[in-house]
């Protein structure tokens, strides 16, 4: 079975400190879409990134950076310098080949502190 | 280029009645899904269309149910209200014409509170 699991409920950082959430998957396929998506309060859902199953790279976009190790079912995504805009609830999230839905886990709230 | 767009954001209802909200996809997207968000439960899939036949059916009642049009819009339908159907509904539209395409852009969601 599908299954996202993001372990830390609520992080606090003060600004400028770097900051790393953790998101593990289960599934069967071996052909699957990971994504971090972000819930600012407004509510909604801001794409962040897409990695495929195949493609191991690690990836760096300005202050964001996301680490794929399929060894460890892991897709972490690292804050460098957090800033009080970064403030938001991230999900990760799972799609399998044979679908077209996300399975969200349950949400990282980070709240950076000035 | 438009965001997807929903209405309206915000709905007061009682149990027992119906609702139906809408959304309008990024132009050029013909997939349009379905969530729920509640704070219980989280975020799960409801549904998804693409030339408007569903592809894909979540763990829902069959009080829950959707339709798209031939422009992509989407409505989806609620009925027979509940308490725990109070929750943020959001859509998501994406190309829809391959998988690995399937970038899901969000839109503000619908907050629906049932009293």
């Amino acid at each position: 079975a599908q299954k996202v699991t993001q372990a830390q409920t609520e992080i606090s950082v003060v600004e400028k400190e770097d900051v790393t959430l953790d998101c593990v998957y289960e599934t069967r396929d071996t052909t699957y879409y990971l994504f971090w998506y972000k819930q600012p309060p407004s509510g909604e859902l801001v794409f962040l990134i897409r990695r495929n199953s195949f493609d191991e790279q690690n990836e760096i976009s300005g202050r964001y950076s996301w680490n794929f190790q399929k060894s460890t079912s892991s897709f972490n995504f690292t804050i460098t310098a957090s800033q009080v805009v970064d403030s938001a609830v991230y999900f990760c999230a799972l799609r399998e080949d044979s679908s077209y839905k996300l399975i969200f886990g349950s949400g990282t709230r980070l709240l950076v502190r000035p | 280029k438009a965001g997807v767009t929903q209405t309206p954001r915000y709905l007061i209802k009682t149990r027992g009645q119906q609702v139906t909200l809408s959304c309008s996809p990024i132009s050029g997207h013909r997939s349009v899904s379905w969530y729920q968000q509640t704070p219980g439960q989280g975020l799960q899939f409801l549904f998804e269309y693409f030339s408007e036949t569903q592809r894909n059916k979540g763990n829902f009642p069959g009080r829950f149910s959707g339709r798209q049009f031939s422009n992509s819009r989407s409505e989806m339908n609620v009925s027979t209200l509940e308490l725990g159907d109070s929750a943020l509904y959001l859509c998501a539209s994406s190309l829809g014409a391959g998988l690995e395409l399937n970038e899901q852009f969000f839109g503000p969601g619908t907050r629906l509170t049932v009293l």
